[in-house]
């Protein structure tokens, strides 16, 4: 069954703190793995990630993916209370007719006090 | 330019109704995809649609169908609604059918769906 964890699944940090947001994955035909951010309701892009050991980054975010250990980070440096929302990790796979589709996991839901 | 839009943004359904919520893709896109998000779960997929044809069906019963029109807006019907129905609706549209491989993936407001 293919599937999707990430961890914690709930976090409580200080502006400023640095947090690490885990995501493993067991699905069949990996095609690439992809970060979302949602804050109320629809989730927002953040990076796409397909090939081991290069880190993306974007400003404080930034991810890195382990294709042998199958699994993923996500840190934020210099936590903002903007950053709060739940980050979901989501995994594509190619199903053969079908072109792609997202498996996601439970989302890991990160509150950062000022 | 508008994103994806949704509605209704929420609705009140009881038992046994039927439901049908409504999806406009970005101008452009081909590919609509819906899924559902249950409460303090991460979004699981419904459907796939693409050049209005069914790509792709996750693991939902048959009470759960949907189309794509030739605009390529799309609807997601649910029959006989069950209290476990209740979740937000997500619709997202991608410029191809393989735009989730390349992040391309942009995702509605959703429909807050509550069954009573």
């Amino acid at each position: 069954e293919d599937k999707v964890v990430q961890s914690p699944l709930s976090l409580v940090v200080h502006e400023g703190d640095t947090v690490t947001l885990n995501c493993s994955y067991e699905v069949t035909n990996f095609r690439s793995l992809l970060w979302y951010k949602q804050e109320k309701k629809a989730p927002t892009f953040l990076f796409m990630l397909t090939s081991s050991g290069i880190e993306k980054k974007s400003g404080r975010l930034s991810s890195i993916l382990d294709k042998k250990e199958l699994f993923s980070i996500l840190n934020i440096t210099a936590t903002q209370t903007g950053d709060s929302a739940v980050y979901l990790c989501a995994v594509a796979a190619d199903r053969g007719s079908t072109l792609g589709r997202l498996y996601f996991g439970r989302g890991t839901q990160l509150t950062v006090w000022p | 330019d508008a994103g994806v839009t949704q509605s209704p943004t929420h609705l009140i359904k009881t038992r046994g109704q039927h439901v049908t919520l409504r999806c406009s893709p970005i101008s452009g896109h081909k590919s609509v995809s819906w899924y559902q998000q249950v409460l303090g779960q991460g979004p699981q997929f419904i459907f796939q649609y693409y050049e209005k044809e069914e790509r792709g069906r996750g693991n939902f019963p048959d009470r759960f169908s949907a189309r794509q029109f030739p605009n390529y807006s799309s609807e997601l019907n649910v029959n006989a609604l069950l209290l476990g129905d209740s979740a937000l609706y997500l619709c997202a549209s991608s410029l191809t059918g393989t735009g989730v491989a390349t992040g391309e993936l942009f995702f509605g407001e959703g429909s807050r769906l509550t069954v009573l």
